[in-house]
């Protein structure tokens, strides 16, 4: 149980596009989800919580703008990377909160590697 | 500053031996802490939790003690085996009421048959 789902595994755009990765939890629901950022041997950088209904919670230094959450449903999470530029290349993870309470694990998607050309 | 510190080296230990894995963190208070499992292209798999109320906790093969005077988990595998070659991440909760998780950067375990 408690799986997640991450769509595209890869993904390869060019400058100025805009990129949209999809976050699924496929047995559960998920009323929060949070997006992380990993580079090459450095930690999962948060950037976001998303919260199903409601707007997300950015981290500091984190463009909302460029960076675009929506948690339109229970099972559902999407990040839209707008105008992406190469320093946007990066593994990018969702994550989904398990029964919701305070300690509870997350459960991880296998993330997409996202080029930008 | 804030700072959760793993051992950047790769361990590198003989299948059989147990493997010690350290987490250390300054100027955070966690009320818990977890530890995941990470492959190369993979998302982090969940494997233990301990509260800061907990000196220690076990599940089969797995140790984690978490030391909060000295701000320090320790993560041990006994009896290795190839298979648990990967990146093992400790990560900090409970900080501001929230459910957001803090990661540390890692540490490589290569275990050689």
């Amino acid at each position: 149980g408690a799986v997640v789902s991450q769509h595209p595994s890869r993904v390869i755009c060019k400058s100025g596009t805009s990129v949209k990765i999809e976050c699924r939890s496929l047995d559960f629901q998920a009323t929060t989800m949070f997006w992380y950022r990993q580079f090459p041997k450095q930690s999962l950088m948060l950037m976001a919580t998303s919260n199903e209904g409601s707007k997300a919670t950015y981290e500091q230094g984190v463009e909302k703008d460029k960076f675009l959450i929506n948690h339109a449903s229970l099972t559902l999470s999407t990040l839209t990377v707008t105008s992406a530029h190469p320093e946007d290349s990066s593994f990018y993870i969702c994550s989904a909160l398990g029964d919701g309470s305070y300690n509870s694990p997350l459960h991880f998607g296998n993330g997409t590697r996202l080029t930008v050309t | 500053s804030q700072k959760i510190e793993q051992n950047s080296e790769a361990l590198n230990i003989q299948e059989g031996k147990t493997a010690t894995l350290t987490c250390n963190y300054t100027n955070y208070s966690p009320a818990y802490l977890q530890w995941y499992r990470q492959d190369p292209g993979r998302g982090p798999v969940f494997l233990l939790l301990i509260r800061e109320n907990e000196k220690e906790k076990r599940k089969e093969r797995l140790k984690v003690t978490f030391d909060t005077t000295l701000k320090q988990s320790l993560f041990h595998i006994t009896a290795s085996q190839p298979a648990d070659s990967a990146t093992y991440l400790c990560a900090l909760g409970g900080m501001d009421s929230s459910y957001k998780l803090i990661f540390g950067s890692g540490t490589r375990l290569l275990v050689r048959p």
